[in-house]
């Protein structure tokens, strides 16, 4: 899960393994979510979103699972490669009272995942 | 495939002289976004841009930040009097629409303020 400070919560798996990484969100009223990997001196890359209306969703090797009842969002990887290592973010999109959006996106504070060959 | 482009890669600035980041958005994208994440530290949410005026700021975003879009391509931030604390990477995204849709990210901008 996310963690407050400077300290990430990281993971460390074995090449080939199932990797999930959690994902606490804070606000009921956040209507979509996205998976950012980033690596080291590059920006957030695109990974996989999820609409509330979704509790699953699958792309190539990834899934992203929302749990809305708890506010719970986990991204499982699978069959982890060393260059999937990298740091993970959760992101929310909140929605205004009128059901509007500006797009901000507000980040969780991110896992560091750890492949070992 | 389309990317969003940031330009310089690190950008060292005296305290107290004006810095202008900029950003070469994804070409169909409509809205246009700077965040900044100091190091270590999770990516925070700075502006949004649409239609040439801004949507929302965050409160960070004070008035010694402006953003503009001086042409069909560029989008650029600018910060009039850098402060210390100011040092981060900021980053630059676009994306088609405000929901629903994912933001595509630059690399950033490593701004060092000494």
């Amino acid at each position: 899960g996310e963690s407050v400070g400077l300290h990430l919560p990281t993971l460390s798996v074995q090449e080939g393994d199932n990797s999930i990484i959690n994902c606490a969100y804070s606000n009921s009223a956040s209507d979509y979510f996205i998976w950012y990997k980033q690596e080291s001196g590059k920006g957030p890359q695109f990974i996989i979103d999820i609409r509330s209306n979704m509790d699953k969703r699958q792309g190539q090797r990834v899934t992203v699972l929302l749990n809305k009842t708890v506010k719970h969002l986990s991204l499982q990887i699978a069959a982890t490669q060393p260059g999937d290592s990298a740091v993970y973010f959760c992101a929310e999109n909140i929605l205004f009272a009128g059901g509007t959006s500006y797009g901000k996106l507000t980040f969780g504070q991110g896992t560091i995942l750890t492949v070992h060959p | 495939e389309p990317e969003v482009t940031q330009t310089p890669s690190h950008q060292v600035t005296q305290m107290g002289q004006e810095v202008i980041l900029r950003c070469v958005p994804i070409s169909n994208h409509l809205y246009f976004y700077w965040y900044r994440q100091i190091l270590g530290q999770k990516v925070e949410f700075l502006v949004s841009f649409y239609n040439n005026e801004i949507s929302e700021k965050s409160e960070i975003f004070d008035d010694q930040f402006s953003v503009e879009r001086p042409d069909g391509s560029n989008f650029t931030l600018k910060i009039r009097s850098t402060k210390l604390e100011d040092s981060a990477m900021y980053f630059c995204a676009s994306s088609r629409t405000a929901r629903n849709q994912p933001q595509h990210f630059g690399d950033g901008t490593r701004l060092s303020i000494l």
